[in-house]
């Protein structure tokens, strides 16, 4: 079984605060990816990683960075947290050339 | 330029009747399709699957229909029962390793 953690089910900070968002999985996959999830916009892509030291950015990167220095963890960070960033944030990771498998997710309000 | 859509922001059915759930896409290079389904507070799940060299995918309950000529999928559930209640994403994938396309998704509501 795939398993994706996250660190955080729920999280509330202030704006102008440095947030981390850290995600683990244990199945040795390459590729991991962070979304957010708004009502009425689905899914949107954040940052993607094929490999350890490597990122892409996605669909909406502004406002985000990330980090991988290990194969298993993959972080987004969130420099100077504003409340339009306030969000469902969901981590995922890749098993084969297709499907991803997603983490609990995180509930971020930014106040 | 929303690439797949899921134009049914909800839909309701009675416990043991079928559902179905409708996905559209624009980009004809995708070719491969995904349904995850999501509760409120949770990841989505990958539910099943379609390369676009076939037209039907059943796992139990669950079979997925393509139609590459019309852009069109959809996601048949049969018998729905009330755990299926829950948000459905549409996703597709345009060559291997490539990322994932998501629609806004449909909210199912299975009454008893």
């Amino acid at each position: 079984d795939v398993k994706v953690t996250q660190s955080s089910r729920y999280l509330v900070k202030r704006t102008g605060e440095k947030v981390f968002l850290e995600c683990v999985q244990d199945m040795d996959h390459e590729n991991m990816f962070w979304y957010r999830q708004d009502p009425g916009l689905g899914l949107r892509l954040i940052y993607f990683s094929y490999d350890v030291k490597m990122k892409e950015k996605g669909d909406i990167p502004e406002g985000y960075s990330v980090s991988r220095e290990k194969k298993e963890r993959f972080s987004l960070i969130l420099e100077s947290a504003s409340t339009n960033q306030t969000s469902m944030y969901l981590c995922a990771s890749r098993a084969g050339r297709v499907t991803q498998y997603f983490g609990p997710g995180t509930r971020l309000t930014v106040l | 330029d929303q690439q797949v859509k899921q134009n049914s922001p909800s839909l309701s059915v009675q416990e043991g009747r079928i559902s179905i759930l409708n996905c559209d896409y624009t980009n004809s290079m995708f070719d491969y399709f995904l349904w995850y389904k999501k509760y409120p507070a949770e990841g989505p799940t990958f539910l099943i699957s379609i390369s676009s060299i076939k037209d039907k995918n059943e796992d139990g309950r669950f079979t997925v229909f393509l139609n590459k000529s019309a852009k069109h999928l959809s996601l048949h559930i049969v018998p729905s029962q009330p755990g299926d209640s829950a948000v459905y994403f549409c996703a597709a994938s345009a060559g291997g390793y490539s990322t994932l396309t998501f629609g806004k998704g449909t909210m199912l509501l299975v009454s008893p």
